[in-house]
C-alpha cells in the first residue's frame, strides 16, 4: 500500500521561505505526477504544482514566481519550496500522488495526511 | 481560486438519495476534460471517490456514481448513510490561464 508523508516546519515567519518534503514508502517514486496541494478555509483546494520521476515540472501561475518542486528519486522523496512567505500561506499543505488520465491530466489517489503550516511573526 | 462551483450544502435523511453538482465552463470541463470526485472526513485528507467521470477506485461503495454531460458533472450518494456525511469535492483539468487543475468551491453533506 502506497503511504505518503509531509514533513517540516509548522510554523515559518513573513517574507521566508517554506520547505516542506514528502516521503514515499510502499512503492517506486518512479512514473507518475508528484504533486502539492494546499487547503485553507478561504481559498479551498489549490492545487500548487507537480514534478513528474523524469524531473518535468508544473506550477500553479498564481505561484509560479515562488514555487519550487525538486525530486531525490534516491530517496524516494519530493519537496516544496515556496519563498517570499505571506499570512494568505497559511494553509494544510497535502501531497498527492498523481495518476495520468489521458489528454484530461491526472487524479489523485494517494495523499499524504497534510501538515498546517503557519505563516507568524 | 476555484473555478468549479458546488452547492454549499446538501443534506438527507438515512437511505435516500442526493445529488452534488459541480459547474464548470467552455475552459474545464465543457471542454471535454474529465472530472473526479474526493470525499474528506472531518479532520482528514481528501480520498479519491470516483475517477473519470464515473469510475469507483477499488473499494468505493457502489452507492456513490458519477456522470458528466456539457459544462457540469454530479455525484450521487444512494441509500445514504451516517458514515456519508463529509465534504466531497470535484476536480478537472483546465486550458486557460489558471491552475492546471482546479477543484470545486465543495460540498458538505449532512446526513439528518
Amino acid at each position: 500500500q502506497v503511504q505518503l508523508q509531509e514533513s517540516g516546519p509548522g510554523l515559518v515567519k513573513p517574507s521566508e521561505t517554506l520547505s516542506l518534503t514528502c516521503t514515499v514508502s510502499g512503492g517506486s517514486i518512479s512514473s507518475y505526477y508528484w504533486t502539492w496541494i494546499r487547503q485553507s478555509p478561504g481559498r479551498g483546494l489549490e492545487w500548487i504544482g507537480y514534478i513528474h520521476y523524469s524531473g518535468s515540472t508544473s506550477y500553479n501561475p498564481s505561484l509560479k514566481s515562488r514555487v519550487t518542486i525538486s525530486i531525490d528519486t534516491s530517496k524516494n522523496q519530493f519537496s516544496l519550496k515556496l519563498s517570499s512567505v505571506s499570512v494568505a500561506d497559511t494553509a494544510i499543505y497535502y501531497c498527492a500522488r498523481g495518476s495520468y488520465y489521458g489528454s484530461s491530466g491526472s487524479y489523485y489517489d494517494y495523499w499524504g495526511q497534510g501538515t498546517l503550516v503557519t505563516v507568524s511573526s | 481560486q476555484s473555478v468549479l462551483t458546488q452547492p454549499p450544502s446538501v443534506s438527507g435523511a438515512p437511505g435516500q438519495r442526493v445529488t452534488i453538482s459541480c459547474t464548470g465552463s467552455s475552459s474545464n470541463i465543457g471542454a471535454g476534460y474529465d472530472v473526479h470526485w474526493y470525499q474528506q472526513l472531518p479532520g482528514t485528507a481528501p480520498k479519491l471517490l470516483i475517477y473519470g467521470n464515473t469510475n469507483r477506485p477499488s473499494g468505493v461503495p457502489d452507492r456513490f456514481s458519477g456522470s458528466k454531460s456539457g459544462t457540469s458533472a454530479s455525484l450521487a450518494i444512494t441509500g445514504l448513510q451516517a458514515e456519508d456525511e463529509a465534504d466531497y469535492y470535484c476536480q478537472s483539468h483546465d486550458k486557460s490561464l489558471s491552475a492546471l487543475y482546479v477543484f470545486g468551491t465543495g460540498t458538505k453533506v449532512t446526513v439528518l
